[in-house]
């Protein structure tokens, strides 16, 4: 299994541009969210999901968009990009049963720049 | 809502020596909490969790306790390595609408030097 997957690892753009992060994983896992890391305040969430066609808001959504049109994907679009935006970007996925907690993977991040 | 607190840092030891990163927590309701580690590079990386009031969490040397009546989660460990150089982070476990959404502390980077 690779887990959960992310592309690109790096990425610069400038204001204004948009673009969209990859994450995949091949776990059969309902669940899958995004998360921006920045220094001193740890990880926010940016948008979830709870299964195909099942998205919701987060935290921090404003300026981004996804969609789950199947399971295994969970794109992050960045619709014009603000320098706001530079961050480290995680993916992270898991089941969705009934136990008290069910552990998320995460990918190894994409770092975004705008300039 | 529901916040996370850690201990600000960065830290930096020796190796062998004692380890506390302190956590506390404000949540509606009972909340599971977590230990994650983040070493250079890489993403995060579940350490360890508990579940319910006076659970124990432990995982390669490192141990936290939920303790209900102060709200904490700090994390410990006897004698650390230089390869538990990493960033340590925080989190409560949420679950609304049948997604469980985490909430971060803002991270703890540890040193520990040979």
């Amino acid at each position: 299994n690779a887990g959960v997957t992310q592309t690109p690892k790096f990425q610069v753009l400038k204001t204004g541009q948009s673009m969209t992060l990859q994450c995949a994983q091949d776990m059969n896992h309902e669940y899958m969210s995004w998360y921006r890391q920045d220094p001193g305040m740890g990880l926010r969430l940016i948008h979830y999901s709870v299964g195909a066609g099942i998205t919701d808001q987060g935290e921090v959504p404003n300026g981004y968009n996804v969609s789950r049109s199947t399971t295994e994907d969970f794109p992050l679009r960045l619709l014009s990009a603000a320098p706001s935006q530079t961050s480290v970007y995680f993916c992270a996925s898991s089941s969705s049963g009934l136990a008290e907690y069910n552990e998320q993977f995460f990918g190894p991040g994409t770092r975004l720049t705008v300039l | 809502g529901d916040s996370v607190t850690q201990m600000e840092g960065p830290v930096t030891l020796s190796e062998e020596a004692f380890l506390t990163i302190n956590c506390t927590y404000t949540a509606t309701g009972y909340p599971s909490l977590f230990w994650y580690v983040q070493y250079p590079g890489e993403g995060l990386q579940l350490l360890l969790k508990a579940t319910k009031a006076d659970d124990k969490g432990s995982n390669k040397g490192f141990e936290a306790t939920y303790r209900k009546e102060t709200t904490s989660f700090h994390l410990e460990k006897g004698s650390v390595q230089v390869s538990d150089s990493a960033v340590y982070f925080c989190a409560l476990s949420d679950r609304v609408q049948g997604a469980q959404k985490l909430v971060f502390g803002q991270g703890t980077r540890l040193t520990i030097n040979p």
